[in-house]
């Protein structure tokens, strides 16, 4: 069966540090994957997402960026974190055809000091 | 783009009654309608999903109702119990499987 992992569960870090979130999946080949942020109270805000090695679309222009180094790895950066920044970000894996259900990680909740 | 309208935002019911959650969209090309679970401090798990050439569907005490005229779609859940307490996010999707997420329903079963 097909897992999907994210890592740091919590993570605070100081205004203007670097940021390196990651997600894994594991069973099954070429997913799709995504990044949302979830703001409290709120819905969940598509950040980016990959339909392959090294294709990644962005949703919204800010200050992270994504990156898809292999099939089943998704990585979210910053190079300096902004207040702004705080909340909590979700990991989901799709198969690749169609209109398929969307698979979420347990998230990371990042604080910004 | 699409939208998608959730409501309530808050629902409190008695353990055994039943909980409704209606969300709209707009855009008539959605053709995929997912509802999610999520706990306290853990990621959304689906629970029951609907596709645009089915009315109804439904899993135990769990019922996904579609009205593609309308554009809206309900989730329903009967002799709710304590452990239906949290939040639930409904969404609608493309072909291009870009999900948009109403902003949720915090659901309270009083035991």
């Amino acid at each position: 069966s097909q897992t999907i992992h994210q890592w740091p569960a919590t993570l605070v870090q100081p205004v203007g540090s670097p940021l390196s979130l990651e997600c894994t999946v594991e069973g099954t080949s070429n997913p799709n994957l995504y990044w949302y942020r979830q703001a409290a109270g709120r819905g969940l805000q598509l950040l980016f997402y990959s339909v392959g090695i090294g294709q990644i679309s962005s949703e919204v222009p800010q200050n992270l960026s994504a990156s898809r180094p292999q099939d089943r790895q998704f990585i979210l950066s910053s190079k300096k974190l902004l207040l702004s920044d705080s909340g909590f970000y979700l990991c989901a894996w799709s198969l690749g055809v169609g209109n398929q259900p969307q698979h979420f990680g347990d998230g990371t909740r990042l604080s910004i000091l | 783009g699409e939208n998608v309208e959730q409501h309530p935002s808050t629902l409190s019911v008695q353990e055994g009654d039943s909980a409704v959650i209606k969300c709209t969209y707009s855009d008539s090309a959605s053709n995929y309608f997912p509802w999610y679970k999520q706990e306290l401090g853990k990621g959304p798990q689906l629970i029951i999903d609907i596709r645009s050439n089915v009315g109804e569907k439904k899993d135990q005490r769990i019922a996904v109702t579609l009205n593609k005229t309308a554009k809206h779609f309900s989730l329903h859940i009967t002799e709710t119990q304590p452990e239906d307490s949290a939040v639930y996010f409904c969404a609608a999707a493309n072909t291009g499987n870009q999900f948009y997420f109403g902003t949720g329903t915090s659901l309270t079963v009083i035991p």
